[in-house]
């Protein structure tokens, strides 16, 4: 079945990196995404991944892949007070041609960058 | 260039009433997909359409439908309202197609009371 999950919180000092970690069951997994969310928003398409790739690496951002064990992360470099905000991992499987539209997105990691 | 826009952007209703919420696409994208957001939780998957079809379904009561128009917008509309409709409806849209990623409108926020 469909599973992603995210540690809740995470707290970094400002200038620090950080990094989101998270875990999928289903292995027919295509395509893993990085959404965020600020408060009272919908959600920003940060980055995302094609299933048979190890990295990714935009600006500030870079996404890692283990496909072996299941395993997303986003590091961002830098961090800044303004990156304040919820981050969702999703996936989006491999349906045979049909439902295009539907990603499984874990609960949400929490992240306080303090100055 | 605008991104997806949804009306309205905040809605109270009463426990049985109906409800009807708007979603214009990112020009160009084909598919439009609903996601509920409950208070502390992910987005959940409630229904995708392409090209004015139904593609997908997600776990939701036949209370919720939706539908999409020949310029690609789309209604979600959910009736008899329950406390529990309470939420963030998020809709997405994307050209269509696996390597197509969904960009999100800001969401209408439904109160039930």
């Amino acid at each position: 079945g469909e599973d992603v999950e995210q540690s809740l919180f995470l707290s970094v000092r400002e200038g620090d990196s950080s990094v989101i970690n998270c875990t999928y069951t289903d292995s027919s997994s295509t395509y893993l995404y990085w959404y965020k969310q600020e408060p009272g928003a919908g959600l920003q398409l940060l980055t995302y991944i094609f299933s048979n790739m190890d990295m990714k690496q935009d600006q500030r951002l870079t996404v890692l892949l283990n496909k072996k064990d299941k395993h997303l992360s986003l590091r961002i470099a830098d961090t800044q007070t303004g990156d304040s905000a919820i981050y969702f991992c999703a996936e989006k499987l491999n349906a045979g041609g049909t439902s295009y539209g539907k990603l499984t997105f874990g609960q949400g990691t929490i992240l306080t960058v303090h100055p | 260039d605008a991104g997806v826009t949804q009306s309205p952007t905040h809605l109270i209703k009463t426990r049985g009433q109906q409800v009807t919420l708007r979603c214009s696409p990112i020009s160009g994208h084909k598919s439009v997909s609903w996601y509920q957001q409950v208070l502390g939780q992910g987005p959940q998957f409630i229904f995708q359409y392409y090209e004015k079809e139904e593609r997908g379904r997600g776990n939701f009561p036949d209370r919720f439908s939706a539908r999409q128009f020949p310029n690609y917008s789309s209604e979600l509309n959910v009736n008899a309202l329950l406390l529990g409709d309470s939420a963030l409806y998020l809709c997405a849209s994307s050209f269509g197609g696996n390597n197509s990623p969904l960009h999100f409108g800001n969401g209408t926020r439904l109160t039930v009371t």
